[in-house]
């Protein structure tokens, strides 16, 4: 059971948007600390997608935009595109437990 | 650019301990939060701790009994410990390090920023 929680699968066809939420408590997102999100190529590491919330890394194209709002969070995808097909988490932290969190994991499947 | 590179025994025994060691290459280790992170097979990412480079260290208290982790900065490493492991041990470790703003050359970092930079990661598997 995560701390953060996810849908666990969402999908779309290509050139759609979709949004993957994230929602947290009052000891997580809604105390202020940020959110950033991670996708997943099948096979490879984590890549930061989305820092601080609403931040784009160098390289990320602005079609991966971020959002927060009380103690939930959500991540947009526009014009979906095949290789956007991954698993997307977010992460904050917990100032209760004292630790960093993880959603459980949103798989995107582009039809 | 700032590489990392897990390495360790890919097989521990049940009851031994897991150790593993994280290489930082391109890039200085101080001044930075260093986490450990790890993947089951076909499930999400746990957070197991991080370490500042001073050496101050914060564990996931669903493991904090069973873990250390530790930096040595002349060799640029970073290294984990689990002790009494068992198949539920079983997953690839990685290690990341910690974003870090810089506002006209003046760096802050905070535990709570975002995981920039990923090591490949490495795969574990508790068995006898």
């Amino acid at each position: 059971q995560s701390v953060l929680t996810q849908s666990p699968s969402v999908s779309g066809a290509p050139g759609q948007r979709v949004t993957i939420s994230c929602s947290g408590s009052s000891s997580n997102i809604g105390a202020g600390y940020d959110v950033h999100w991670y996708q997943q190529l099948p096979g490879t590491a984590p890549k930061l997608l989305i820092y601080k919330n609403t931040n784009r890394p160098s390289g990320v194209p602005d079609r991966f935009s971020g959002s927060k709002s009380g103690t939930s969070a959500s991540l947009a995808i526009t014009g979906l595109q095949a290789e956007d097909e991954a698993d997307y988490y977010c992460q904050s932290y917990d100032g209760s437990l004292s630790a960093v969190v993880f959603g459980g994991g949103t798989k995107l499947t582009v039809l | 650019q700032v590489q990392l590179q897990e390495s360790g025994p890919g097989l521990v025994k049940p009851s031994e301990t897991l150790s593993l060691t994280c290489s930082v290459s391109g890039g200085p280790i101080n001044y930075y939060y260093w986490s450990w992170i790890r993947q089951p097979p076909g499930k999400g990412l746990e957070w197991i701790g991080f370490i500042y480079s001073t050496g101050s260290a914060n564990y996931n208290p669903s493991l904090k009994s069973r873990v250390t982790i530790s930096v040595d900065r002349p060799k640029k490493q970073i290294s984990l410990k689990l002790s009494s492991v068992t198949a539920a041990d079983t997953a690839v470790y990685y290690c990341a390090r910690h974003r870090q703003d810089c506002t006209k050359g003046v760096c802050t970092t905070y535990y709570y920023y975002g995981l920039a930079v990923w090591g490949q990661g490495t795969t574990v598997t508790v068995s006898s």
